[in-house]
This record gives C-alpha cells, sequence and structure tokens, in this order.
C-alpha cells in the first residue's frame, strides 16, 4: 500500500465550487505539506503543517484553507475555484533526521476549473 | 529575494555523463537536496548534501560548494529510464523547509 495518498486522482470542477482534496499517510510523520504544480514549473508551496496544531500558510496560500484533522490527514479545500487554479497538487510529508529533511509525496491530484 | 536558478533543459545521450547544475540564494541554508520526477509522476528523493564535497549514490552523484553557492547532480551511464526532470531544493531555515528549484528536464537520446 501506498504511504502517502491524495483523493481524488483527477477532478473537473466549474468555476465558483468548494472543492476538498484529502491526503492521508501511514508513515507516521508530524509534518505534512501541500503543493501545486504547473506545467514547466517547480513546486509551489501552498500550506504546511508540523503537526495537528500547527498550520501555516505558504507561499501561494490566498484561494485555499487546509484543515489537518489528525496526523495522518491533511485537506486542502478550494473555497470558490477559479480557472487559474487548474493544475497539479501534491500532498507530502517529511522526516528530519540529523537535519535532513526528505519529503515524501503522494500521487498528485489533477485540478481542471472550468 | 530567494531563488534556485537551473538551467530548464538538458539533453545527453544514452551511456553518457551528464551534470545538472543549481546554484542558490536563500536567507539561510539547511542543505541541498535533489528529486527527480517522472511525467505525470510524484517527486522522489534522491541525495542530500549538507557538507561541501561529492555524495555517491550509485550511479548518482551529488556535489556542494557552499562558498559558492552552488551545487550540481552527476548522472552516469545514462538509461533512457533517467529521462525525467530533477529538481533542486534547499533547506533554507531552521525548520528545514525546502525552497525548490524549477526543474531541469532531463532528455536522453539513444
Amino acid at each position: 500500500d501506498a504511504d502517502v495518498t491524495q483523493t481524488p486522482r483527477n477532478r473537473i470542477t466549474k468555476t465558483g465550487k468548494r472543492i476538498m482534496l484529502e491526503c492521508s499517510q501511514t508513515k507516521g510523520h508530524d509534518r505534512m505539506y501541500w503543493y501545486r504544480q504547473d506545467p514547466g514549473l517547480g513546486l509551489r508551496l501552498i500550506y504546511y503543517s508540523f503537526d495537528v496544531k500547527d498550520i501555516n500558510k505558504g507561499e501561494i496560500s490566498d484561494g485555499y484553507s487546509v484543515s489537518r484533522q489528525a496526523q495522518a490527514k491533511f485537506s486542502l479545500s478550494l473555497e470558490s475555484a477559479i480557472p487559474n487554479q487548474t493544475a497539479l497538487y501534491f500532498c507530502a510529508t517529511s522526516d528530519l533526521q540529523g537535519g535532513r529533511e526528505t519529503q515524501y509525496f503522494g500521487p498528485g491530484t489533477r485540478l481542471l476549473v472550468l | 529575494g530567494q531563488s534556485l536558478e537551473q538551467p530548464s533543459e538538458v539533453t545527453a545521450v544514452e551511456g553518457a555523463i551528464v551534470q545538472i547544475n543549481c546554484t542558490y540564494q536563500t536567507s539561510g541554508f539547511y542543505g541541498l537536496s535533489w528529486y527527480q520526477q517522472h511525467d505525470g509522476g510524484a517527486p522522489t528523493f534522491l541525495s542530500y548534501n549538507a557538507l561541501d564535497g561529492l555524495e555517491e549514490t550509485g550511479r548518482f552523484s551529488s556535489f556542494l560548494s557552499r562558498s559558492d553557492s552552488y551545487g550540481y547532480l552527476l548522472l552516469q551511464e545514462l538509461q533512457m529510464k533517467d529521462s525525467a526532470s530533477y529538481f533542486c531544493a534547499v533547506g533554507q531555515d531552521s525548520n528545514y523547509q525546502l525552497i525548490w528549484g524549477a526543474g531541469t528536464k532531463l532528455i536522453i537520446k539513444p
């Protein structure tokens, strides 16, 4: 079984709709992240959480919100989807050992906003 | 500002050696990481350098020069399956959060 799972894998929605992307992990990591990736570009951080009670905005948090329901679950919501939120969304977890952070990514969710 | 610069695309021949460079400008530095991403896939961790020098893992090596704010990923004995995008990322604060480069698309020709 995959250590980091994302649902749905693909989603088509209309402008103005509220949608939620879900992420679950079985790695037992406290740190979790949401990124978006646009074609030909790198990863941009939306939100991150270092434990259940810790939520932080990333580089591009406007238009997004998150919920850390448990150590294993971190959800991303688009309150009112717009076409320029069409992208590939990745959830990631990480562990920190000896000063090295290694991130482990889910398979991604492809979102199309019409 | 904070930035990581890497070439957008590199082309090489199967069996050859290729080097992908990364220069960074960040407010702090807590290590340089490299990730691989195949088309349609998720990024996966390749290597990490916290100190100057070369780290070798099989056909892949990664180098860091902190004084030059520079590192590179070296891929030897290229195989077609190495065709992917490669991202450098810097841990830039005491929380070790990663700042990502835009990625280098490696194209391998037979």
